[in-house]
């Protein structure tokens, strides 16, 4: 089955903690993203690759790392998570950037930072 | 700069009434992507349908119609005699073609609440 996994679901850590959320797709696709869900705000994207070693910042990229040494794996990196932190992460893929074909999204990482 | 606005942020109806969804895009670029995407109680985010800027017909699926009218910089979602189903947040999206083909920027969504 086509699909994008992340892991975990859920994730509760304590502030400086260093953690990892993973995000795997099996559809060979060009394009991966990460995304934050915030009550009011809506989705805010945080960093995205359009192909292997190709990162670049999307429009909330500060406290974040990302890295895409394989097609079909891009991890999100916390290395000193805060409380503002706290939010739903959403990974996405897609065949060819954002316009030409849609997005497919991972079910989502509900965080929270204490 | 682009910008999406979706303007409702809850709306409520009863089961079977027609109910139409706002958004109002904005960009410079001639060529662009809006997209629709649901995500429904349970979180997930489902993809509902893509349109290019050059395309101007209107779309119909099921219950389901978007109006797109590049003169209002809109791309309005309607649902017919809506069900408690499509109880769900509602994204408009909006991808340019030339210098941004990695970023897709969402409206804030609008909360769709369907009573029985």
């Amino acid at each position: 089955e086509a699909q994008v996994t992340q892991n975990p679901r859920y994730l509760i850590t304590v502030t400086g903690k260093k953690l990892t959320v993973t995000c795997s797709q099996n559809m060979n696709h060009e394009y991966m993203s990460w995304y934050r869900q915030d009550p009011g705000l809506g989705l805010r994207q945080i960093y995205y690759s359009m192909n292997v070693e190709v990162t670049d910042k999307g429009d909330v990229p500060e406290g974040y790392k990302v890295s895409r040494k394989e097609k079909r794996n891009f991890p999100l990196i916390l290395e000193s998570p805060s409380p503002n932190q706290t939010s739903l992460y959403f990974c996405a893929s897609s065949l060819i950037g954002t316009g030409r074909s849609p997005l497919h999204f991972g079910n989502g990482t509900r965080l929270t930072v204490t | 700069a682009q910008k999406v606005t979706q303007a409702q942020t809850e709306i409520s109806v009863v089961e079977k009434e027609d109910v139409t969804l706002d958004c109002v895009y904005e960009t410079r670029d001639t060529t662009y992507y809006l997209f629709w995407y649901k995500q429904p109680p349970s979180g997930e985010l489902v993809f509902l349908i893509r349109r290019n800027s050059f395309d101007e017909q209107n779309e119909i699926s099921g219950r389901y119609s978007w109006n797109f009218q590049k003169s209002t910089s809109s791309f309005n979602f309607t649902i017919t005699a809506s069900q408690v189903v499509d109880s769900a947040v509602y994204f408009c999206a909006l991808s340019e073609y030339i210098g941004s083909q990695g970023n897709l920027i969402f409206g804030k969504g609008t909360k769709l609440s369907v009573k029985p």
